[in-house]
């Protein structure tokens, strides 16, 4: 089955800078790659999202590479601000199977 | 967010215990999930379904128990609580068919298994 493997598991930055975070995946078949964020005591809320047909998806701050060839996909967070601090999962999927998730880097973002 | 609730919110229990956690949603999504939260371990899928009356086993199945009798409602039970069942359970919710788009959260349940 899929495997989906997450770094870093802590990441610290000041607020300003940007932040990255690198996931990779087992199964090539996997074709949704989600992003979410989760909040100190809240549920996992998605943030964004690529298909294996996109290369790199922005919105606003926060952007998404896949790299298929590879196997594996980023987040990548400019201008983080302190609100950005929470714990964020990748995810990795294929039509007729289920989600896996990474397991979660918590992001602190020093003012 | 409103459209997928959880109930309890916190359940303290003992070990041995048989303990229900509920799910509901009003979308009338018909993929619904079980995930439990450890540190370390991310969300780890424990059941999903379907449709009403199809579920199915995930990564860590063992020692609960789901069924799925209206579209709208999930329950799970832990049949037998342990120790390592302590966790934080969230449901979650699917429009359309497999896992390729976005899943709904609810809002978890903190159970702590003494």
């Amino acid at each position: 089955g899929e495997n989906v493997e997450q770094h870093p598991s802590t990441l610290s930055v000041q607020e300003g800078d940007s932040a990255v975070i690198k996931c990779t995946y087992s199964d090539s078949a996997s074709n949704y790659f989600p992003w979410y964020k989760q909040e100190l005591g809240k549920r996992p809320q998605l943030i964004i999202d690529i298909r294996s047909n996109v290369g790199e998806k922005k919105d606003q701050r926060i952007a998404v590479t896949l790299n298929k060839t590879a196997k594996h996909f980023s987040l990548h967070i400019t201008e983080t601000q302190p609100e950005d601090s929470a714990v964020y999962f990748c995810a990795a999927s294929r039509r007729g199977n289920t989600m896996r998730f990474g397991a979660g880097t918590r992001l602190t973002v020093k003012p | 967010d409103a459209g997928i609730t959880q109930s309890p919110r916190y359940k303290i229990t003992e070990t041995g215990r048989q303990v229900t956690l509920m799910c509901h949603q009003t979308w009338s999504h018909s993929y619904m999930f079980w995930y439990r939260q450890d540190l370390g371990h991310g969300l780890r899928l424990i059941y999903y379904s379907a449709a009403a009356d199809i579920t199915d086993k995930g990564e860590v199945p063992d020692g609960y128990v789901v069924s799925r009798s209206k579209t709208e409602n999930f329950p799970l039970t832990l049949e037998s609580a342990t120790r390592s069942q302590t966790s934080v359970y969230f449901c979650a919710s699917s429009a359309t068919p497999g896992a390729t788009t976005e899943q709904y959260f609810g809002p978890g349940t903190r159970l702590t298994v003494t």
